[in-house]
């Protein structure tokens, strides 16, 4: 089945220390974007890429990094420089980043600070 | 950034029709009006999309006014699982992704 696959589902990261969301799709998609939603708000994009080896920072990219290495995976690594983690993280692609292509939802990583 | 407007929540009676209502007052005219699900726990899921004309899916129906500062999703006859956090956002380029809080739709049996 295509889609997009966000693993780990739960994650829990220590005080100080770097953790990785995985985000995978195999529809083909050039466009990936990461999203931040906090309990009952909206989502907040942290970064997005139009294209392999290339990325641009969201709204609220401080204290988060990205790479894409390859078209299919859009990575994100929480560094220890975010002080309020806590919030599940969502994964989204594109065909393309134009304004007529409709989004595609990982189902999302749930990340808490121990 | 284009935002829009949506009233926090909305019930409805399980197999009535549902109107959910958007206003987008500064939207530009190259910006797409569309509209995503969302479950507890879940990546939002694709509903709807459109600039100017209506348009209609197996899933939805978009009725986007004249001028296009306001935009409604109808779900012709609302089940239970259609209970969700609906979003209406406005894509202007691949940064332009503005998602409120959304309408919380209550569906009651």
């Amino acid at each position: 089945d295509g889609g997009i696959t966000q693993s780990p589902k739960y994650l829990f990261r220590k005080e100080g220390q770097n953790v990785t969301l995985s985000c995978e799709q195999n529809l083909n998609h050039d466009a990936m974007y990461w999203y931040r939603q906090d309990p009952g708000q909206g989502l907040r994009l942290i970064y997005y890429s139009q294209i392999v080896n290339d990325f641009q920072k969201g709204d609220i990219a401080e204290g988060y990094s990205v790479s894409r290495e390859k078209k299919e995976s859009f990575p994100l690594t929480v560094t220890s420089a975010q002080k309020n983690p806590t919030a599940f993280y969502l994964c989204a692609s594109s065909r393309t980043g134009g304004v007529n292509e409709k989004l595609f939802f990982g189902s999302g990583t749930q990340l808490s600070v121990l | 950034d284009a935002k829009t407007t949506q009233p926090n929540s909305m019930e409805s009676n399980e197999e009535e029709p549902v109107h959910l209502p958007c206003n987008h007052s500064t939207i530009s005219g190259t910006d797409y009006i569309h509209w995503y699900r969302q479950l507890p726990s879940q990546g939002p899921e694709y509903v709807i999309h459109g600039l100017t004309s209506n348009v209609n899916n197996r899933m939805a129906s978009l009725a986007i006014a004249e001028d296009r500062k306001s935009s409604t999703l109808i779900l012709h006859r609302a089940t239970l699982r259609d209970a969700a956090v609906y979003y209406c956002i406005l894509r202007g380029g691949a940064n332009n992704l503005f998602f409120g809080t959304g309408t919380r739709l209550t569906v009651i049996p």
